[in-house]
Formats: C-alpha cells, sequence, structure tokens
C-alpha cells in the first residue's frame, strides 16, 4: 500500500526566505506526481505535476524535483511571499488513484 | 469559469438522511475522481470513472456510498443513512486523458456535516 509522508508538518518563515518542503512516498512504481496547494475552506490548486520519467518542473518562484529511485520529491519555493502562506499537498498516482501526503502547513510573515 | 464545479457547497443532514452531491467536470475530461477530506486526516481516494470503462469503487468506504455518472459527464455520489462519521469535505477531480499520468484538476467541494 503507498504511503506518502510530508515534513513538515508545518513551518513558518520570514518574507523572503526561500524554503523546501519535502514529500516522500513508500512504492516507486508511480505514474506521476503532483504539488497541489489548499487555501483554508477552499479546494486544491495544482502547482506543478511531474511525470514518473522527469527529473523536475519549474513554474515561476517553484520548482519541484523527483528522484522516483528513492521515493522522494522536494518542492523549492523562493523569495517567498505572504500569499503564499497555505497547505502544499504531495501526491503520487499509481494505479487510477492519487494517494496524498498529510501536507505542509506554510505560513509566510511579513 | 471552465473549472470543476460541485454542489451544494455545504451541506447539513440529520444522521439517517440520505445525501446526493454533485459534481460537473470539466468539459472534455474523460476522467472524473472522488475524494474525501475529513478533519485531522488527509484525502483519501474514493471512486473513479474512466470514460465508458467500469468505475474503480475500491475507496468506497462501505456499502452505503454510491456514485454513478450520467452520459460521460455530470457525476452524483450518493450516501446513505448518514453517519456522523460521513462528516467530511468530498472533493471531485476531472483530468482530460484516459492515462494515469494526466493531471487532476479539483473543484471545490462540498462540506458535509451529519448532526
Amino acid at each position: 500500500k503507498q504511503e506518502v509522508t510530508q515534513i513538515p508538518a508545518a513551518l513558518s518563515v520570514p518574507e523572503g526566505e526561500n524554503l523546501v518542503l519535502n514529500c516522500s512516498f513508500t512504492d516507486s512504481a508511480i505514474y506521476n506526481l503532483q504539488w497541489f496547494r489548499q487555501d483554508p475552506g477552499k479546494g486544491l490548486t495544482s502547482l506543478l505535476l511531474i511525470q514518473s520519467s522527469q527529473r523536475e518542473q519549474t513554474s515561476g518562484r517553484l520548482n519541484a524535483s523527483l528522484d522516483k529511485s528513492s521515493g522522494r520529491s522536494t518542492l523549492y519555493i523562493a523569495a517567498s511571499q505572504p500569499g503564499d502562506s497555505a497547505t502544499y499537498l504531495c501526491a503520487v498516482t499509481s494505479g487510477s488513484r492519487l494517494t496524498f501526503g498529510e501536507g505542509t502547513q506554510l505560513t509566510v510573515n511579513p | 469559469g471552465a473549472g470543476v464545479s460541485q454542489s451544494p457547497s455545504n451541506k447539513v443532514t440529520e444522521k439517517g438522511k440520505d445525501v446526493e452531491l454533485r459534481c460537473d467536470p470539466i468539459s472534455g475530461h474523460t476522467a472524473l475522481y472522488w475524494y474525501r477530506q475529513s478533519l485531522g486526516q488527509g484525502l483519501e481516494f474514493l471512486i473513479y470513472f474512466q470514460g465508458n470503462s467500469a468505475p474503480d469503487k475500491s475507496g468506497l468506504p462501505s456499502d452505503r456510498f454510491s456514485a454513478e455518472r450520467t452520459g460521460g459527464s455530470v457525476s452524483t455520489l450518493t450516501i446513505q443513512r448518514t453517519q456522523q462519521e460521513d462528516s467530511a469535505v468530498y472533493l471531485c477531480a476531472s483530468s482530460p486523458g484516459a492515462g494515469v499520468h494526466n493531471e487532476q484538476f479539483f473543484g471545490p467541494g462540498t462540506r458535509l456535516t451529519v448532526l
């Protein structure tokens, strides 16, 4: 059974800092990995999708890497802003479903 | 507004009642998924529809839960004889292609409260 773990559970940083969120998964037989953000009371917004054959994806200030063999992914956020405050979820696709981590709650302080 | 939409946004019901939750996927998306997010827990998969294929129901927690997808578009998740532990946010997602490589796009969710 696939299990996804995210570290840390919560993170508070001052505005402008670069930061890294970590995700690990137990079964490397995945099709892809997605990073989402979730704002309080809202649905999920897809940030980045990395196919199993890829090593990284970039979008603006976000960069996600994937090391499938070791079962790890990182989400790098550059020059963090208060608007980045949200819960960040990592999810892997194996079979027909996404398996989610518990999320990292990020707070960026002005 | 071409995103995934869900209705109602909030639903409060009494224990033992039946509820129906609706999902309108992005037009042209062939795959549709239901997930549940309970308080203090992560998101869990419920059911997956792909085109005209038989759905993957392996995530449904009990036989009180069922879902259908009409005409390859709109989907309804039905919970019969609701229990307090059914209280959660129910999220629907859709993806464009037939393969599992496709990105999933989520709706805003329906918050279900069972009193």
